[in-house]
């Protein structure tokens, strides 16, 4: 079975502070994993997916995250905080095991602080 | 590509109702997926399909149906609506096994 934990539900930061989800999953096969954000009345939109090669994944508007195998983990960061980047984040985790289809995190709504 | 649409964007349905959420997309994907959002408990998987002809249960599929006549169209049926279902629906799609999910923008469902 596969599984994602995401840290905190909500996040606060200061514009132009470090930005820090975090995301564990849990699966027995190699997994692919993904981070989506989701504007207030939009629908989900990819930020950036790590399935082979290179841990350090960059994503759109800066964002990045690292596959850490030994942690389970698929930590998303972005150096210095927007305020256009308020919004709700989503880890997903898709696996064989799975059938390859993607469970989602509950989510972590990110508040940027003037 | 208009890439992945879904009708109505709003809806307001008596208890008892029934309804047909749409959701069509033109990229020639196989893998579809309907998935429902309520407040702080992320994305529920309803139905998938794997192509036309072929649908799976996901994790929360009683009260719901789906159907796939063609690779474009997977609509989501409601059968006697009830107050548990109201939530936002999202309709999905993706080529192959490490693509990421398309999104369409959602259909905000209010049952009263």
């Amino acid at each position: 079975a596969q599984s994602v934990t995401q840290l905190g539900s909500h996040v606060s930061v200061s514009e132009g502070a470090l930005v820090l989800l975090r995301c564990n999953y849990s699966s027995s096969v190699p997994p692919y994993l993904f981070w989506y954000v989701q504007y207030p009345n939009q629908g989900l939109q990819l930020l950036l997916k790590y399935t082979t090669g290179a841990t350090l994944v960059k994503g759109i508007n800066g964002f990045e995250a690292e596959f850490k195998k030994s942690e389970t983990s698929f930590h998303l960061t972005k150096p210095s905080a927007h305020m256009s980047d308020a919004a709700e984040y989503f880890c997903a985790v898709s696996t064989s095991g799975g059938s390859y289809i993607p469970t989602f995190g509950r989510g972590t709504s990110l508040i940027v602080h003037p | 590509n208009a890439g992945v649409t879904q009708t109505p964007k709003f809806h307001i349905l008596k208890i008892g109702q029934s309804m047909t959420l749409q959701c069509t997309q033109d990229m020639n994907h196989n893998y579809m997926y309907w998935y429902r959002q309520d407040p702080g408990m992320g994305l529920k998987l309803i139905y998938y399909s794997v192509g036309a002809g072929i649908t799976d249960k996901g994790e929360v599929p009683n009260g719901y149906n789906v159907s796939r006549s063609t690779t474009e169209d997977f609509p989501l049926r409601l059968e006697l609506a009830a107050p548990s279902q109201t939530s936002v629906y999202f309709c999905a799609s993706r080529g192959g096994r490490p693509d990421n999910l398309l999104f369409g923008p959602g259909t905000r469902l209010t049952v009263l």
